[in-house]
C-alpha cells in the first residue's frame, strides 16, 4: 500500500537558516510520482515540485532544492536561505502511475509545520 | 495558470441541514476532480474521486449517501454534505487534473471550503 511519512511534525528556524524537510515513502509500484505542496496560512495548496520515479537527479529551483534517493525511498526538500514567508505546511505526497487511468490518486504525508522567525 | 476556483470559502450552518460546496476549472477541462478532507492541523485525507459524466468513487469508511458527489460536466464537481453534524465541521479542498495534460501531472487545488456546523 502507498504511504508517505513526514516525521518532522514542527520546525522551527531562525531566517536565514537552511532547513530540510524530510519524505519517506512506501509504495510496491517501480513507476510512480513524487510531489511537494506548500500550504501557507491562507489555506490554498500551492505546487512545488514533482518527480517520477525514474528521474533521480537532484533539483534545484532557487532557495529551493529536492533530493530524490530511491535506495532510502526518500524525497527530502531543502530551503536555504529560509525567510518569514518561507513559513507554511509542507506537504510531501505519491501518486502510483495508473496506465490508461485518469484516477491518480494523490496521497498525503501528514505534513510539517515550518516556522521561520525574523 | 490553471485556476480551480472552490465555493463558498466558508460556511456556517445549522445541525441537520445540508450544504452544497462547489469545485469548478476555470480555464481547463477536469474528467476527473478530487475532494479532500482536512481537520485542523492533520494531513489532506481524499474523500472521493469524481468522475465526470458517472459515479464517484469513495474511499473507505466514507458515507456516499452522507458525501453526495455531483461531477455534472468537465469544469464543474459538487459535494453535498446532508443533513451536517458538528462533526462534520472541517476544511475541504477540491483538485482537478488538466485532461489535456498527461498522467501524473500537478493537480491543481482550490482554495478550499471552511465548514462549520453549530
Amino acid at each position: 500500500a502507498q504511504k508517505v511519512t513526514q516525521a518532522q511534525t514542527e520546525i522551527s528556524v531562525v531566517e536565514k537558516e537552511d532547513v530540510t524537510l524530510d519524505c519517506v515513502y512506501e509504495t510496491r509500484d517501480t513507476t510512480y510520482y513524487l510531489f511537494w505542496y506548500k500550504q501557507p496560512p491562507s489555506g490554498e495548496l500551492v505546487f512545488l515540485i514533482r518527480r517520477n520515479s525514474f528521474d533521480e537527479q537532484n533539483e534545484i529551483s532557487g532557495r529551493y532544492s529536492w533530493n530524490f534517493q530511491k535506495s532510502t525511498s526518500s524525497f527530502n526538500f531543502t530551503i536555504t536561505a529560509s525567510q518569514v514567508v518561507d513559513s507554511a505546511v509542507y506537504f510531501c505526497a505519491l501518486s502510483e502511475s495508473n496506465y490508461g487511468g485518469a484516477t491518480n490518486k494523490l496521497i498525503f504525508g501528514t505534513g510539517t509545520l515550518l516556522a521561520v522567525q525574523p | 495558470g490553471a485556476v480551480v476556483s472552490q465555493h463558498p470559502s466558508w460556511v456556517i450552518c445549522k445541525s441537520g441541514t445540508s450544504v452544497k460546496i462547489e469545485c469548478r476549472s476555470l480555464d481547463f477541462q477536469a474528467t476527473t476532480m478530487f475532494w479532500y478532507r482536512q481537520f485542523p492541523k492533520q494531513s489532506l485525507m481524499l474523500m472521493a474521486t469524481s468522475n465526470e459524466g458517472s459515479k464517484a468513487t469513495y474511499e473507505q469508511g466514507v458515507e456516499k449517501d452522507k458525501f453526495l458527489i455531483n461531477h455534472a460536466s468537465l469544469t464543474l464537481s459538487t459535494l453535498t454534505v446532508t443533513s451536517a453534524h458538528p462533526e462534520d465541521s472541517s476544511f475541504y479542498i477540491c483538485s482537478a487534473r488538466d485532461r489535456g495534460r498527461e498522467e501524473n501531472s500537478p493537480l491543481h487545488f482550490g482554495n478550499g471550503t471552511r465548514l462549520t456546523v453549530t
